[in-house]
């Protein structure tokens, strides 16, 4: 099972709107509706933003949205804040060996 | 509110032995499934082992089978993990995570395992 595939980077001035796409297959994110996004600054642990998709868990910002399309999910941030400026992996389960995979990380630059 | 402590990285030489460890609090330890999961900057995020909230059931990745043990102990409300037979591909930063609603909503702060000559 392969790494889900991320953009490297991508960047966005504050305020605005931007988007991470996370590409599966048919056996992961096409299969099952269990899509996660995470949120890593520097030196610290992951925090979860969205779990199945696109619910979000208490306590994290509504500027945070999920979405997927086929074997495509996708985070929105919204109103782009210096914060954001993080490294973002999304995770889908597969139901086989390994139980879960995850994407190859992107690094979110607010400008 | 949540808490998960891990301990026991450390620097140890191919072929060697580490038993990491991960205290937690705030929640009903015994009721939740739990992860070892581990990043390098080179391979990303791996999710490596799975240890029913019973411990009845487990699961480790092909990378780590025959040479990795996870054990929980929900007395004591603890989490480890056996590492023998270390190689350098398994140098990480190692992560006790809770997993929650097919997701992994609390993470430790991390404990690094250096394995090298």
């Amino acid at each position: 099972q392969s790494a889900l595939t991320q953009p490297a980077s991508v960047s966005g001035s504050p305020g605005q709107s931007i988007t991470v796409s996370c590409t599966g297959t048919s056996s992961d994110i096409g299969r099952y509706e269990y899509v996660s996004w995470y949120q890593q600054h520097p030196g610290k642990a992951p925090k979860v933003l969205i779990n199945e998709v696109n619910n979000r868990p208490s306590g994290v910002s509504n500027r945070f949205s999920g979405s997927k399309s086929g074997n495509t999910a996708s985070l929105t941030i919204s109103g782009l804040q210096a914060d954001d400026d993080a490294d973002y992996y999304c995770c889908s389960y597969t139901g086989i060996s390994p139980h879960y995979v995850f994407g190859t990380g992107t690094k979110v630059t607010v400008l | 509110q949540v808490q998960l402590v891990e301990s026991g990285g450390g620097l140890v030489k191919p072929g060697g032995s580490l038993r990491l460890s991960c205290a937690a609090s705030g929640f009903s330890f015994s009721g939740y499934f739990m992860t070892w999961i581990r990043q390098t900057p080179g391979k990303g995020l791996e999710y490596v082992s799975y240890i029913s909230s019973s411990g009845n059931a487990v699961y480790y990745a092909d990378s780590v089978k025959g040479r990795f043990t996870i054990s929980r102990d929900n007395a004591k409300n603890s989490l480890f993990l056996q590492m023998n037979s270390l190689r350098a591909e398994d140098t990480a930063v190692y992560y006790c995570v809770r997993e929650s609603r097919t997701s992994f909503d609390f993470w430790g702060q991390g404990t690094l395992v250096t394995v090298s000559s």
